[in-house]
């Protein structure tokens, strides 16, 4: 159990596109979703918190119009990275949380390559 | 920021016990203690969490010392595959929404 799905797993377009990845949660309702970034050789950032129905919670230093977040549903929550350059090619990591006492369970990461 | 100590490697042996250390000795009353790893390029991955108790499940056995400024992740037979990054983390699942800052974490290298 506790499945989160992200999709897609790597995408690799030119500078000044729009990129979306969307995170599933596949056997459980989310009432949390979390998205993370990590560069090479560093540890996982948390970037920004969602709740379903809510607008996002960013940390220190994300832009939120940069990085727009949507959780539409209980099981749905999408990340777009709005024109995107160079800078912005990162691994990309969502996480989702149920309620209560269930913790965290990631997503296997989009990698995300900006020419 | 991470609230908690880890050293940044360690080895193990292949079907010994991998005791894994991590110090947070700023930890409040309400924080819990969370164990992820990370293998290479993938998301991490749950393996245990804790309050004040010590824990057990089918991965991993999580020992917390009674003033909970430290903890202590237990692989009990390790093999090639726990090769990984390990991170220990402490969150409040409150009024933070149980958010997770991961520090560096411990890379564990499983020797054949």
């Amino acid at each position: 159990g506790a499945v989160v799905s992200q999709h897609p797993s790597r995408v690799i377009c030119k500078s000044g596109t729009s990129v979306k990845i969307e995170c599933r949660s596949l056997d459980f309702q989310a009432t949390t979703m979390f998205w993370y970034r990590q560069f090479p050789k560093q540890s996982l950032m948390l970037m920004a918190t969602s709740n379903e129905g809510s607008k996002a919670t960013y940390e220190q230093g994300v832009e939120k119009d940069k990085f727009l977040i949507n959780h539409a549903s209980l099981t749905l929550s999408t990340l777009t990275v709005t024109s995107a350059h160079p800078e912005d090619s990162s691994f990309y990591i969502c996480s989702a949380r149920g309620g209560g006492s269930q913790p965290q369970h990631f997503g296997d990461g989009t990698r995300l390559s900006i020419l | 920021d991470a609230k908690t100590t880890q050293p940044t490697s360690m080895d193990c042996a292949e079907g010994r016990a991998a005791n894994l250390p991590c110090n947070h000795s700023t930890i409040s009353g309400n924080e819990y203690v969370y164990w992820y790893r990370q293998i290479h390029s993938q998301g991490p991955q749950y393996i245990i969490h804790g309050l004040k108790n010590n824990e057990t499940n089918e991965m991993a056995s999580l020992i917390i010392t009674e003033d909970r400024k430290s903890s202590t992740l237990i692989l009990p037979h390790a093999t090639l595959r726990d090769t990984a990054v390990y991170y220990c983390i402490v969150a409040d699942r409150g009024s933070t929404l149980g958010r997770l800052y991961f520090g560096r974490g411990t890379q564990l290298t499983v020797w054949p």
